[in-house]
């Protein structure tokens, strides 16, 4: 059974426009969320993380949203950019330095 | 500086051979994961060490899988008498121990005939 799920496989957005990509959990456990963003032929790379404490955690036109109670995190891209689009992967762990599970991920694409 | 690395990028297998793929952590990382992403997957947990702990190997989908990590750096992923499913990404991570962040390399493209 999946814990980290992504439904959207894809998203396609208008430059400038807002990426709204989300993820849900199962599991209570999770202590520390990340999402990370990965170009074809290379390897994911870190993007913006969360922890269970919080519920919002911004990084210029990155924020990312956690709801507890729903079991729910979302990543807001605003303004989006064609540079963009990408796989966006949400992965959660229940403490820092252990491994992450993820999402099978959402395509991002952004158009000009 | 110098990101993880991973070799070889690519490696065609008959079934039934043995493969060993390699990773390179970030200089004084600590911690080192391996992961694996099957076609229209997620990234798939398989083992993580940490500093001179034993490796939580949870995630091996076999007995064929096995890792090694000498000297608190290089680690040697090895799969024994490949199977066409094990075809997939083989990614290797590393993170300081304390920290979550998982720095990644590019994977290896893993393709049993």
């Amino acid at each position: 059974d999946q814990q980290v799920k992504q439904n959207s496989p894809s998203l396609s957005v208008q430059e400038g426009r807002i990426s709204i990509l989300n993820c849900d959990y199962t599991n209570s456990m999770f202590d520390y969320f990340l999402w990370y963003k990965k170009y074809p032929a290379e390897g994911p790379t870190f993007l913006i993380s969360i922890s269970s404490i919080k519920d919002k955690n911004e990084d210029g036109r990155f924020t990312v949203f956690l709801n507890k109670s729903a079991k729910h995190l979302s990543l807001h891209i605003v303004p989006s950019q064609p540079g963009d689009s990408a796989v966006y992967f949400c992965a959660a762990s229940e403490k820092a330095g252990t491994a992450l599970i993820f999402g099978k991920g959402t395509t991002l694409s952004v158009s000009s | 500086g110098a990101g993880v690395s991973q070799s070889p990028s690519n490696k065609v297998t008959e079934k039934g051979k043995d493969v060993e793929l390699r990773c390179d952590p970030i200089s004084g990382h600590t911690a080192l994961y391996w992961y694996r992403q099957s076609l229209g997957q997620g990234l798939e947990f398989l083992i993580y060490f940490q500093g001179n702990s034993a490796p939580d190997k949870s995630g091996l989908p076999s007995d064929r899988f096995s890792a090694e990590r000498t000297g608190g750096s290089v680690s040697t992923l090895t799969i024994q008498r490949t199977q066409q499913e094990d075809s997939a990404v083989y990614l290797c991570a590393s993170s300081l121990s304390i920290l979550n962040e998982q720095f990644f390399g590019p994977g290896t493209r893993l393709t049993v005939l």
